[in-house]
């Protein structure tokens, strides 16, 4: 069963860049099956979904943020990671990495998150 | 951008109750809807994916159902352990999560 683990400085400076990394274990990144999302969820609010990465680099992002995010994807490592810049205090969060499992079911392809990682908290503040 | 919303976005329940959460989608997702469940602490769960479909480990009490616009997660016998909150999302684009519904005890 593939493992996640999210890791990255649980403090960063506003208007500086916050720099996340998610490990996968007990499976290859390479897996057909997965894309490979980034959750996040300020203390108290819900989820909002930052973006995805296929391993072959295509990525797809929240339009509310893309302007400020980049996934990438490190298949040597078995990670991807996350950057988010000009970061705010509306950026504190905890942040999820999450598996997107691409499923055949009924004629159709469903994408679900159906592991996760435990989250990581991120503050931004100087 | 596809807006979800839940309704309640909370309800006091007991052990044994039968419950229902509602989401909506701001346009027709079809059948691309998943349901989650959150506890303090602890990051998010499958229940349900592709609007009916039980993701394996999760009880036979949790089910779904819905398409296009209107879905709904039902528990029909309330479980201690259940108390938590609910999140649907979609995945037909860019996925957007619901504000979610939190479920304690009556």
């Amino acid at each position: 069963q593939v493992q996640l683990q999210e890791s990255g400085p649980g403090l960063v400076k506003p208007s500086q860049t916050l720099s996340l990394t998610c490990t996968v274990s007990g499976g290859s990144i390479t897996s057909g099956n997965y894309y490979w999302s980034w959750i996040r969820q300020p203390a108290g609010k819900g989820l909002e979904w930052i973006g995805r990465i296929y391993t072959s680099g295509s990525t797809n992002y929240n339009p509310s943020l893309k302007s400020r995010v980049t996934i990438s994807v490190d298949t040597s490592k078995n990670q991807f990671s996350l950057k988010l810049s000009s970061v705010t205090a509306a950026d504190t969060a905890v942040y999820y990495c999450a598996s997107d499992t691409v499923v055949a079911a009924r004629g159709k392809t469903y994408y679900y998150m159906d592991v996760w990682g435990k989250g990581t908290t991120v503050t931004v503040s100087s | 951008d596809i807006q979800m919303t839940q309704s309640p976005s909370s309800l006091s329940a007991s052990v044994g109750d039968r419950v229902t959460i509602t989401c909506r989608a701001s346009q027709s997702i079809s059948s691309y809807l998943n349901w989650y469940q959150q506890k303090p602490g602890k990051a998010p769960k499958l229940l349900i994916y592709a609007a009916s479909s039980l993701q394996s480990g999760v009880p036979s009490r949790f089910s779904g159902s819905g398409s296009g616009t209107d879905f709904t997660l039902t528990i029909s016998s309330l479980q201690p352990e259940d108390f938590a909150t609910y999140y649907c999302q979609q995945s037909y684009s860019t996925r957007t999560f619901g504000p979610g519904t939190k479920v304690d005890i009556k």
